[in-house]
């Protein structure tokens, strides 16, 4: 399979905690991104980063990408119980592919 | 701006029977996606579509089929259904290749 790998698979902290997932790939890549899911619902944009790029902020989130190693992180910090969902990241393989592949995802639970 | 909608919401279908789902992307927007959502495979991506062609198509087999139509709004159709066709569909536009998906809340098909 080409999909990527999230680990932890599942992962439970407790508010104003961080947390941070990892994911790792095996092609090379044109962008990297991750996105949300609530329970049931459609995935939201966080943030993409591109191959070119090492670091990314968006408020409150955080994503590495080492492409040496073909892995990327997601550090959320402070987290709010809001921030429960499935997080998966997605491999832009760029080209004429026009598809994103994505990852199994990690549920985080935020316990209030 | 209004959102990626996909119609209907929720369906029941019996085996050997076909189901269309409709996706209307965000304006402006004319690249459509589709994938397949499931515990087991994950997010798998179905096809993509701009300018009413069909760019990629995922590993799926014939009976699963997409149009996009002048206004883009797109639509997928999976005939003789089977019990493994069961899934949250999900339906993605974007302005260009480059750029993130934007995401329809999906339609949970459930195949009996």
């Amino acid at each position: 399979s080409q999909q990527g790998e999230e680990d932890p698979q599942a992962l439970s902290i407790q508010e104003g905690e961080n947390a941070t997932m990892n994911c790792s790939y095996k092609t090379s890549i044109n962008n990297l991104q991750w996105y949300r899911q609530n329970s049931g619902r459609g995935l939201v944009h966080l943030i993409l980063i591109r191959s070119n790029e090492r670091e990314k902020h968006s408020g409150r989130l955080r994503v590495t990408l080492d492409t040496s190693k073909k892995s990327s992180s997601l550090l959320i910090t402070a987290s709010r119980a809001a921030d429960t969902a499935s997080y998966f990241c997605a491999r832009d393989s760029g080209g004429s592919n026009y598809k994103l592949t994505f990852g199994k995802g990690t549920l985080l639970t935020v316990n209030p | 701006k209004a959102g990626v909608t996909q119609t209907p919401r929720y369906l029941i279908k019996t085996r050997g029977q076909q189901v269309t789902l409709s996706c209307s992307p965000i304006s402006g927007h004319r690249s459509v996606s589709w994938y397949q959502q499931t515990p087991g495979q994950g997010l798998q991506f179905l096809f993509e579509y701009f300018s009413e062609t069909q760019r990629n198509k995922g590993n799926f087999p014939g009976r699963f089929s997409g149009r996009q139509f002048s206004n883009s709004r797109s639509e997928m159709n999976v005939s003789t259904l089977e019990l493994g066709d069961s899934a949250l569909y999900l339906c993605a536009s974007s302005r260009d290749p480059n750029s993130p998906l934007h995401f329809g809340n999906g339609t949970r098909l459930t195949v009996t």
